[in-house]
Formats: C-alpha cells, sequence, structure tokens
C-alpha cells in the first residue's frame, strides 16, 4: 500500500518561478526521499531526509520533513524546462530492519517556456 | 561506477503467452533487489525484494514470479500473461537507503 500522498497531483508554473510539492505519510519513518521520474523513464534519486532532520537543501532544491504532522515539501527555485517531471516522495518505515520504501502517487510538474 | 539494466526497453505480448524481464547490476556486490510496477499516472509498486541469491520476498498477490540465479542479476517472470500485468516495470538496486533505478521495460498484454 501507498504510505506517501502527494499534492497536488500536477503543477504548471512558468519558467523562473518556484514549484512547491507537498507529501504526507501515515506512519513513523526512518527517512523520507524525494524521486524525480521523467516521461517514460525509470527514477532519479533527488534528495534523502532522516527523521532528525527539518531541512535540507541540494542545489535548487529545498526538503522540509515536519514529524509532527507526518509531511514532506520539496521546493524546486528557479525553475527550468528540464524540471518538467513527475516528482515522487518515498518513505522508509521506522522500527524495520529492511529498506524497502513506499512511494506516493506523484506530482507532475510542467514547466513552461 | 554502478549500472543497472533492463531488457527489453518495450514488449507488447498476447494473453496467456510466458513472460521474462531480465535486470542487471554492475559495479556493485551484493546489493539488494526489487521489482516494481507502475500503472499509468500512478506511483510505483513494489512487486518482489531481494536480499541476496535465491531470498525472494514477494510484496503483493499476484500472477507473476521473481527469481535471482546470481548476486546481480533479477528475473521477472509469469507462466500466463493477463490484461492486467500490462504496465512499466522498473528494477532497481540499493546499499542502504537510496534506490537506483533501471530504465525500465513497458509491458502491454494485448
Amino acid at each position: 500500500s501507498q504510505q506517501g500522498e502527494e499534492d497536488p497531483q500536477a503543477l504548471s508554473i512558468q519558467e523562473g518561478e518556484n514549484a512547491t510539492m507537498n507529501c504526507s505519510y501515515k506512519t513513523s519513518i526512518n527517512n523520507l526521499q524525494w524521486y524525480r521520474q521523467n516521461s517514460g523513464r525509470g527514477l532519479v534519486h533527488l534528495i534523502l531526509i532522516r527523521s532528525n532532520e527539518r531541512e535540507k537543501h541540494s542545489g535548487r532544491l529545498r526538503v522540509t520533513l515536519d514529524t509532527s504532522k507526518k509531511s514532506s515539501s520539496l521546493l524546486i527555485t528557479a525553475s527550468r524546462a528540464a524540471d518538467t517531471a513527475s516528482y515522487f516522495c518515498a518513505t522508509v518505515p521506522a522500527f524495520r530492519g529492511d529498506y524497502k520504501l513506499s512511494f506516493g502517487a506523484g506530482t507532475t510538474v510542467t514547466v513552461r517556456a | 561506477s554502478q549500472t543497472i539494466h533492463q531488457w527489453p526497453a518495450t514488449l507488447v505480448q498476447p494473453v496467456g503467452s510466458p513472460l521474462s524481464l531480465e535486470c542487471t547490476v554492475e559495479g556493485t556486490s551484493n546489493p539488494n533487489l526489487y521489482w516494481y510496477r507502475q500503472a499509468a499516472g500512478r506511483g510505483l509498486q513494489l512487486l518482489f525484494y531481494s536480499v541476496g541469491i535465491g531470498q525472494i520476498s514477494s510484496e503483493v498477490p499476484q500472477n507473476l514470479s521473481a527469481s535471482r540465479p546470481q548476486d546481480r542479476q533479477f528475473i521477472l517472470s509469469s507462466k500466463k500473461l493477463l490484461l492486467s500485468d500490462s504496465g512499466f516495470y522498473l528494477c532497481a538496486w540499493s546499499r542502504y537507503n537510496e534506490q537506483f533505478f533501471g530504465p525500465g521495460t513497458r509491458l502491454t498484454v494485448l
């Protein structure tokens, strides 16, 4: 079953604008990860944030985590046409000895030139 | 560096025919291996998970099976395909938390 749920399902923005998407999850986590998928391709890992972290940056990406609300957000600043893709959050549940990920349904981002 | 391969890239099969999708990983040893299915416009559903040769965990009851005959080879199979088996199949590997995905196989069952 899916652990993460992304919001919104789809997002259309102008090049140069910021894109923000959210992820909510249900059970306690060890870490939360964000992945990008270009149309018809495999997923690419973007960033991982651990349960004891609140914010993380990687280039134009900023991820926040609020474990009290069981939610995370991904911000892409100064978007480019190449950022057009689907973005998925995935969680690793706490108290488990494996590294299986539970993926949400994703947010489809379209960046207009 | 590590590389993950999947083939074929696309496949069109009739209902009732067998299936064999292959995934191989290069540049790492003893990886965790995963098979996912993605329906159109949806997230990923974990089908199988393997921590070693011959060790397969099935996540959902279904018409498919998986095998790991070698450390870096993961095979997804079916004896008789159903229409509902259509989808985008992704193989992935991991050491710890981060997963690395192959390019995927688009399967259409007619």
